[in-house]
């Protein structure tokens, strides 16, 4: 069965660096989406991506942030300039987008640490 | 402003008991509604979704929502051991493609 693959599993950086995390969506979805979970907390939306642009952000997702699809296959989330608080776990999600095929699918995620 | 709340639990029922799992929610503009399931340091898995009012079901997975009273429930019937995870409800407006807002999970447990 397809599914959403990301790397690096695991990510440990020095506050003030910069940071790609990158997932491989569902080959045929149209849509992408990043979500963080810092630990303890709640699942949150960071941003959706749909034809090559941002179709919806959250107030998380602020200029420090930037998704990119370089190519046909991945989808990026940079965090230019790390905080302490950048630290959580960082979910791809990808869906069809199309009727009655909108759910999206989760990655295994990405546990960033920044020291 | 807690748009969908859920019980943290931790929920311990014995195998083989019915399980109910509720969320509620407070935007009226939610259409779409998920469960998905995680388990620990792992990336949710989705369960089921529904669309507006009403129930679904899936094997031993039942959804139900009340949009009226803006209630989400999922129920498990005959709950196996290998269900102990945190359940989280989750909620879209117009489509399943807009952004999703969760619940902070609830945990549940089936003992042996």
């Amino acid at each position: 069965e397809p599914e959403v693959t990301q790397t690096p599993s695991h990510q440990v950086t020095q506050m003030g660096q910069e940071v790609i995390l990158r997932c491989v969506p569902i080959s045929n979805h149209l849509y992408f989406y990043w979500y963080r979970q810092i630990l303890g907390q709640k699942v949150e939306f960071l941003v959706s991506f749909y034809n090559n642009e941002i179709s919806e952000k959250s107030e998380i997702f602020d200029d420090q942030f930037s998704v990119e699809r370089p190519d046909g296959s991945n989808f990026t989330l940079k965090i230019r300039s790390t905080k302490l608080e950048d630290s959580a776990m960082y979910f791809c999600a990808s869906t069809p987008g199309l009727a009655h095929q909108e759910t999206q699918y989760f990655g295994p995620g990405t546990r960033l640490l920044v020291l | 402003q807690k748009e969908v709340e859920q019980d943290p639990g931790p929920l311990s029922v014995p195998e083989g008991a019915i399980v109910s799992l509720n969320c509620t929610y407070s935007n009226s503009a939610f259409q779409y509604f998920m469960w998905y399931r995680q388990y620990s340091r792992k990336g949710p898995e989705l369960l089921m979704y529904t669309y507006s009012s009403g129930n679904k079901e899936d094997g031993r997975f039942t959804a139900q929502v009340d949009k009226s009273s803006k209630y989400i429930s999922l129920f498990i019937r005959d709950s196996q051991p290998s269900d102990s995870a945190t359940y989280l409800c989750a909620a879209s407006m117009d489509t399943g493609r807009r952004a999703l807002t969760f619940g902070s999970g609830t945990r549940l447990q089936v003992q042996p």
